[in-house]
């Protein structure tokens, strides 16, 4: 099973521009969780999807929008780049009826972008 | 306002000692604690957790304290092994866990030296 995996792994765009972060998740999950880690600081989380709905979302603006497809596979869309939007951004799985759901969420090894 | 504060940023440990990693938090409401490491070029995984209902839990070789009334809470790593170098994240969040919500520190750098 490959677990989380995320797509790119690296990423450079400019300012302006609009990027979009693919992820799988791990075969039998079904809610995928987004977050941004900005360096040197822990992850944030941006929002989860779950049954193609955003069901949770963190302080984020709306350049930030995601989608969540029939097969649970996710996309984090961002629009207009600011320079402050260089960070790994990570993926997270989890599924439903597995106790307590934190503990289950697998992360993927996230895609680094950076905006010049 | 940081809701979770890891105040160290890095620490190092002799391997076969204990490496004990601090986290404090701001919000009562927080009910379920967890902590997870990370390797370079990976996600975080999981370690331990805790409930707020519990002031300890322990996990072969790692322990995790919990006071409420100080809104603190500590990783405890006994023996420390080399492998264990890496960044740990405390984490927080609402409903026992059941949501995908969490709140991260900064993470502390921890280094065990051989």
């Amino acid at each position: 099973d490959a677990g989380v995996t995320q797509s790119p792994t690296h990423l450079i765009k400019t300012r302006g521009q609009q990027v979009t972060l693919r992820c799988s998740p791990k075969s039998g999950h079904d809610t995928v969780s987004w977050y941004q880690q900005a360096l040197g600081q822990g992850p944030q989380f941006i929002f989860q999807y779950y049954e193609e709905e955003e069901r949770q979302r963190g302080n984020f603006p709306d350049r930030f929008s995601g989608h969540q497809f029939p097969n649970y596979s996710s996309e984090l869309n961002v629009n207009a780049l600011l320079l402050g939007d260089s960070a790994l951004y990570l993926c997270a799985s989890s599924g439903k009826g597995q106790g307590k759901t934190n503990e289950k969420l697998l992360f993927g090894s996230g895609t680094q972008l950076s905006v010049l | 306002d940081q809701q979770v504060k890891q105040n160290s940023p890095s620490l190092s440990v002799q391997e076969g000692r204990i490496s004990i990693l601090n986290c404090d938090y701001t919000n009562s409401m927080f009910d379920y604690f967890l902590w997870y490491k990370k390797y370079p070029a990976e996600g975080p995984t999981f370690l331990i957790s805790i409930s707020s209902i519990k002031d300890k839990n322990e996990d072969g070789r790692f322990t995790v304290f919990l006071n409420k009334s100080a809104k603190h809470l500590s990783l405890h790593i006994v023996p420390s092994q080399p492998g264990d170098s890496a960044v740990y994240f405390c984490a927080a969040s609402y409903y026992g866990g059941s949501q995908g919500n969490l709140i991260f520190g900064k993470g502390t750098k921890l280094s065990v030296k051989p």
